[in-house]
């Protein structure tokens, strides 16, 4: 229990879908990242909010839009996504972005896309 | 550019020692990162060092080199629930976190 928590843990979609995929921490963090892992790459910063505000987009295909309603919740939708969009997304959080600290990571959902 | 390189995998004995390197090049330093993630579960913070040396914790340690671009992670008296990818990470000068792909150790009997 790293208290955050993503659901759902595992999505299969088609490639017209639309999802969203939910992100909640309870630790009383300030910065919330999304986070793309494939298998035998590094992990991959998709986008990073701090106060609420998206501070980083790693120019990230705009079929992967976030949204952060608040310092607890982030949000990940996915449209006409691609077969290559398969992975899993993580979710982290810090006290601070922009500062040496621990990133606390929620266990992440499991997107198939076919 | 910005690099970070660990070998991909690694296979040791129950009650041994294990070493795993990560050696790394980017634009500035922040201080070095090491996380373990089973399969299927949230990576977890192991150890953070800046400063060179020695940080020990329990069964693990974390070396850092940083004239030398260079940290390990050492875990004595290897356990199978220590089989896991470990990730080494840096943080740049702009407090960018750089990861590697990751280790994983496989712990047999």
């Amino acid at each position: 229990e790293t208290g955050v928590t993503q659901t759902p843990r595992h999505l299969v979609m088609g490639m017209t879908n639309k999802k969203s995929l939910k992100c909640e921490q309870h630790l009383g963090h300030n910065a919330m990242y999304w986070y793309k892992q494939s298998a035998k790459k590094p992990l991959e910063l998709m986008f990073v909010y701090s106060l609420e505000e998206r501070v980083e987009n790693n120019s990230v295909p705009s079929r992967f839009s976030p949204e952060c309603p608040n310092s607890s919740h982030l949000f990940l939708h996915l449209h006409t996504l691609q077969p290559e969009d398969s992975a899993l997304y993580l979710c982290a959080s810090s006290l601070g972005q922009g500062e040496p600290g621990e990133l606390f990571f929620g266990e992440g959902s499991r997107l198939t896309v076919l | 550019g910005q690099n970070i390189d660990q070998p991909t995998e690694m296979t040791a004995t129950e009650g041994a020692i294990v070493q795993i390197n990560c050696t790394y090049q980017t634009s500035g330093f922040n201080g070095l990162f090491w996380y373990q993630q089973h399969a299927g579960e949230a990576p977890t913070f192991l150890s953070y060092n800046v400063l060179d040396g020695l940080e020990e914790k329990g069964r693990f340690s974390s070396f850092l080199s940083r004239s030398k671009g260079y940290s390990y992670l050492l875990l004595k008296e290897l356990q199978m629930k220590d089989s896991a990818s470990y990730l080494c990470a840096v943080m740049d000068s702009n407090y960018q976190l750089i990861w590697g792909a990751g280790t994983k150790l496989i712990i047999k009997p």
